[in-house]
């Protein structure tokens, strides 16, 4: 199974700044990598898929990018509605369906 | 509206079962892979179980096989979840999500895009 890692745990930022995220896979999972945002009480929402492809509907101030085993999510001027927590997931050897453990953006 | 409700969740004491189903709206439901995925209280996710969009594909996390069953039924726009033996740390929101594909560059790119609110499954005695 591969295990997939996050760093940090948390992210204190202030709004307007950027905030880097990052995600590491045990073994090459190419770009089949996705990150989604969760909010306090509510289910996830899928924000990138191919490892750098924002999904309908979600904002240009989210990017994402690597390839591999290494991989980043970018909030480029974080907004109020973003402070959130982030997972990973990686869908190159599936199943499982993999998720990290999370990053916590919180308001610096 | 595109959507996926939850229920049938509860309290019930170790040992215990319970049945989870999943409705699904305004959407090919028998074109989709679904899965379960789960959150224990201040954790992250867990994809506890996947079915194929026409249930001949199965699989189970170690922590629930042999006790969980995964079903659907195309007909009624429906995915469930048998959950038997239940114990304290299957304690968690339950969440049904649908899997969507996107091909790019002749590879597809696979991942959870519609999401239900969840249900409450408390263990306890």
């Amino acid at each position: 199974e591969i295990v997939m890692t996050q760093s940090p745990a948390t992210l204190s930022v202030s709004p307007g700044e950027r905030a880097t995220l990052s995600c590491r896979a045990s073994q090459i999972v190419n770009t089949n990598l996705a990150w989604y945002q969760q909010k306090p009480g509510r289910a996830p929402r899928l924000l990138i898929y191919g490892a750098s492809s924002r999904a309908t509907g979600v904002p240009a101030r989210f990017s994402g990018s690597g390839s591999g085993t290494e991989f980043t999510l970018t909030i480029s001027s974080l907004q109020s509605e973003d402070f959130a927590v982030y997972y990973c997931q990686q869908y190159n050897d599936w199943p499982p369906w993999t998720f990290g453990q999370g990053t916590k953006v919180e308001i610096k | 509206e595109v959507q996926l409700v939850e229920s049938g969740g509860g309290l019930v004491k170790p040992g215990g079962s319970l049945r989870l189903s999943c409705a699904a709206s305004a959407f090919t439901f028998s074109s989709y892979n679904m899965n379960w995925v789960r959150q224990a209280p201040g954790k992250g996710l867990e994809c506890v179980s996947s079915i194929s969009s026409r249930g001949t594909y199965i699989y189970y996390a170690d922590s629930v096989k042999g006790r969980f069953t995964i079903s659907r039924d195309n007909d009624k726009n429906s995915l469930y979840l048998q959950m038997n033996s239940l114990r304290a740390e299957d304690t968690a929101i339950y969440y049904c999500a649908r899997v969507g594909m996107t091909t790019m560059t002749l590879t597809d790119y696979w991942y959870f895009d519609l999401w239900g609110r969840g249900t409450l499954v408390t263990v306890s005695s």
